[in-house]
C-alpha cells in the first residue's frame, strides 16, 4: 500500500515561471490537505480539498496560488510567476475521511527554489 | 485564534538522557493532538496522537505524550534519547468541526550529543 506520493522532489524554477506540484494521496482517501514550510518554521496549512471540492482554503495567497482536486488523478498545486518568497517545502497530506479525529499521512514533499 | 506553541527551538540532550518536548495550544475546547517528527529532507512520520480517554499517550518508538487540560499543554517525552532520535519534532492540533486540518508549532530541534 503505497504512501501519500508527492512529485516532482524538488523542482527549480525561474522567476515568473508556473510550479506545478502532484500529490497522489493514499489509496482510499479522498481528501487532501497542502501544507507550506518555509525555512526554519513549521508547517502552515494552505488547503483542504475533496474530490472536485475546495473545502477550506483559507490559508491560500490570494493571487498566484490555486488547488485542486479533480475526480480522476492527483491533486495539484499551482504556483504562478512564482518569486522568491515562494522558496519553501510544500507537502500534502490525505485523510480517509474529514472528520476531526482522522490520522492525516504525509508525504515527503516537494521542495521548490525559485531562482 | 487557534496556535500552538513548542517554546524551545533547539534542544540538546546527551544519548541515554531523557527528554521533554513542550507543547502549548490555544483554544477553549478540547482539541485533537499530534506529534510528528521530521528527518532532514524527508516528510512527517506520525509519532503518536491523542483523540479522548486515557491522558497518557505512548506512541512510537518508545516515545509517549500526556494531555493536560488544566496546562493547555501536551508534551512530549522519551525515558532514554538515542542518536537516531535527532531530528525536528512538531506539535499539531486538530479542532472540531475543521476536518483533518492541522495548526503546528515551528518546530523543536533536538540534537544528541554522543
Amino acid at each position: 500500500n503505497a504512501g501519500v506520493m508527492q512529485n516532482p522532489r524538488h523542482l527549480v524554477r525561474r522567476r515568473g515561471q508556473e510550479a506545478r506540484l502532484r500529490c497522489s494521496p493514499m489509496k482510499g482517501h479522498s481528501h487532501v490537505y497542502w501544507y507550506r514550510q518555509l525555512p526554519e518554521e513549521g508547517l502552515k496549512f494552505m488547503v483542504y480539498l475533496q474530490k472536485e471540492n475546495i473545502i477550506d482554503e483559507s490559508g491560500m495567497p490570494k493571487e498566484r496560488f490555486s488547488a485542486e482536486f479533480p475526480k480522476e488523478g492527483p491533486s495539484i498545486l499551482r504556483i504562478q510567476q512564482v518569486v522568491r518568497g515562494d522558496s519553501a517545502a510544500y507537502f500534502c497530506a490525505s485523510s480517509p475521511s474529514g472528520t476531526e479525529n482522522t490520522e492525516a499521512f504525509f508525504g515527503q514533499g516537494t521542495r521548490l527554489t525559485v531562482v | 485564534a487557534q496556535s500552538v506553541t513548542q517554546p524551545d527551538i533547539h534542544i540538546t540532550v546527551s544519548e541515554g538522557a531523557s527528554l521533554e518536548l513542550r507543547c502549548n495550544y490555544s483554544y477553549g475546547a478540547t482539541p485533537y493532538l499530534f506529534w510528528y517528527v521530521q528527518s532532514p529532507g524527508q516528510g512527517l512520520q506520525l509519532l503518536l496522537k491523542y483523540f479522548s480517554g486515557d491522558t497518557l499517550v505512548q506512541g512510537i518508538k518508545g516515545f509517549e505524550a500526556e494531555f493536560k487540560r488544566s496546562q493547555s499543554s501536551f508534551n512530549l517525552r522519551k525515558p532514554s534519547v538515542h542518536w537516531s532520535d535527532a531530528a525536528e519534532y512538531f506539535c499539531a492540533v486538530g479542532y472540531y468541526n475543521q476536518g483533518g486540518k492541522l495548526i503546528f508549532g515551528q518546530g523543536t530541534e533536538l540534537s544528541v550529543k554522543p
